[in-house]
């Protein structure tokens, strides 16, 4: 059975642009959320769903920052514009039911480079 | 807000030891779950333990909830075993978990 899938694995792009990262969710789970691990600040959650539904992201750092899930299996982070301080890797994760009662199930995630 | 520390932060062992480390929780045990991230990056579930004891082959883990700590045992470690392990708690809000620095665990041959 696949697990977690994210896209592209690595970024490199430059300060000001568009950066998009992909994740598919393990079948059948029904909440998704999305991580950011750095240095400095170790993992920190950015955004949560349920059922497709937005439920907590009071994470995301600020308006650059989007998500959207339209479809249980799909989900995609937005960084707009994209800035040095962005970099880092993005982890999605993946779990069946509210807060995970059985585990989250990472991707292996994208590192993101913004020069 | 809800603090989550690991002990020790850094753990140096010789291939075939064994390794005991802890987890403190500022908050009620909600949804505990241990991690290993390997030097890939790729994080692993090991457990997912808000109480009681589990085991998974040299791998195992106790979550006293009353007193708010989490124990990862590593038996017989091998090089394998090296990279981070997290534990993380339920931070209030859905879903919302809440990751301790680690323990970088080395493993010598």
């Amino acid at each position: 059975d696949a697990g977690v899938i994210q896209s592209p694995r690595h970024e490199v792009t430059e300060m000001g642009q568009e950066v998009t990262l992909r994740c598919k969710p393990i079948s059948g789970h029904n909440s998704l959320f999305w991580y950011r691990q750095t240095m400095m600040r170790g993992l920190e959650l950015l955004i949560y769903f349920n059922n497709n539904v937005p439920i907590d992201d009071s994470g995301m750092p600020e308006d650059r920052f989007s998500a959207k899930m339209p479809n249980a299996s799909f989900s995609t982070l937005k960084i707009q514009p994209s800035e040095p301080r962005d970099s880092a890797v993005y982890f999605c994760a993946s779990s069946l039911g509210v807060a995970g009662k059985v585990g989250q199930y990472f991707g292996p995630g994208t590192r993101l480079t913004v020069t | 807000g809800i603090q989550v520390e690991q002990s020790p932060p850094d753990l140096i062992l010789q291939e075939g030891a064994n390794s005991t480390l802890r987890c403190n929780f500022s908050d009620s045990v909600n949804n505990l779950q241990w991690f290993h991230q390997n030097p890939w990056g790729q994080l692993i579930n090991l457990f997912y333990i808000p109480s009681g004891t589990k085991q998974n082959g040299r791998l195992s883990a106790t979550t006293v909830a009353t007193e708010r700590y989490s124990l990862l045992y590593i038996s017989s470690s091998q090089t394998t075993d090296s990279g981070v392990y997290f534990c993380s708690n339920y931070g209030g809000s859905q879903g919302n978990l809440i990751f301790g620095k680690g323990t970088k665990l080395s493993v010598k041959p």
